[in-house]
């Protein structure tokens, strides 16, 4: 069985620019996660996804930060702009459903500077 | 918020040596799980394990969830063994929210 896959595994931007993460989660995974690791930290939930509708989105800066699973399979998750405080590893999980064991993906690395 | 705390928070063994990670709660979890993040960052899952006691080669954790604490316990280690080690559960009640620990750093030394 695949694992979770996400896409670039770095990524090196300029303050104010964008940039966009994709993440394929295990196939069947009704329910998608994207948390941010900020170094020293354990993971934090940014938004997380039922299908195609976001159960949770209490901790995403929205202002910036943006997130869609369109056909309830694939996720992007968008910074525009980034600061410098977004660098981080940010990580994707999927799970069967809510409350269910988390899968996580190797993540990507975010440096902005 | 609910608090999970570590202990310890840092470790270094020689390889071969056992060890004990604890996990605490300040309140009641469901669900919890042990993952160790390698060097190169993946979180990779150990037990999901809500309750009772678990094993997988080297590899065992126990929760009692009556006492809100989880432990891992790591015989023989081996450098690969390396990373860091967080316990995750979710709040009992409404969410849904994985609530991760502050996490154990262990270094395995040959």
């Amino acid at each position: 069985e695949a694992g979770v896959a996400q896409s670039p595994r770095y990524k090196i931007i300029e303050k104010r620019q964008s940039v966009a993460f994709w993440c394929n989660p295990i196939s069947g995974h009704a329910t998608l996660y994207w948390y941010q690791q900020i170094l020293g930290q354990g993971p934090k939930l940014l938004i997380q996804f039922q299908n195609n509708g976001v159960v949770d989105d209490s901790q995403l800066p929205k202002d910036r930060f943006s997130a869609e699973r369109l056909k309830g399979v694939d996720s992007t998750l968008k910074i525009q702009p980034a600061k410098l405080e977004d660098s981080a590893v940010y990580l994707c999980a999927s799970s069967p459903g809510e409350g269910y064991e988390q899968y996580f993906g190797p993540g990507t690395r975010l440096t902005v500077t | 918020g609910i608090q999970v705390e570590q202990s310890p928070p840092d470790l270094i063994l020689q390889e071969g040596a056992n060890s004990t990670l604890r996990c605490n709660f300040s309140d009641s979890v469901n669900n919890l799980q042990w993952f160790h993040q390698n060097p190169w960052g993946q979180l990779i899952n150990l037990f999901y394990i809500p309750s009772g006691t678990k094993q997988n080669g080297r590899l065992s954790a126990t929760t009692v969830a009556t006492e809100r604490y989880s432990l891992l316990y790591i015989s023989s280690s081996q450098t690969t063994d390396s990373g860091v080690y967080f316990c995750a559960g979710f709040p009992g009640g409404a969410t849904n929210k994985l609530i991760f620990g502050t996490g154990t750093l262990l270094a395995v030394q040959p």
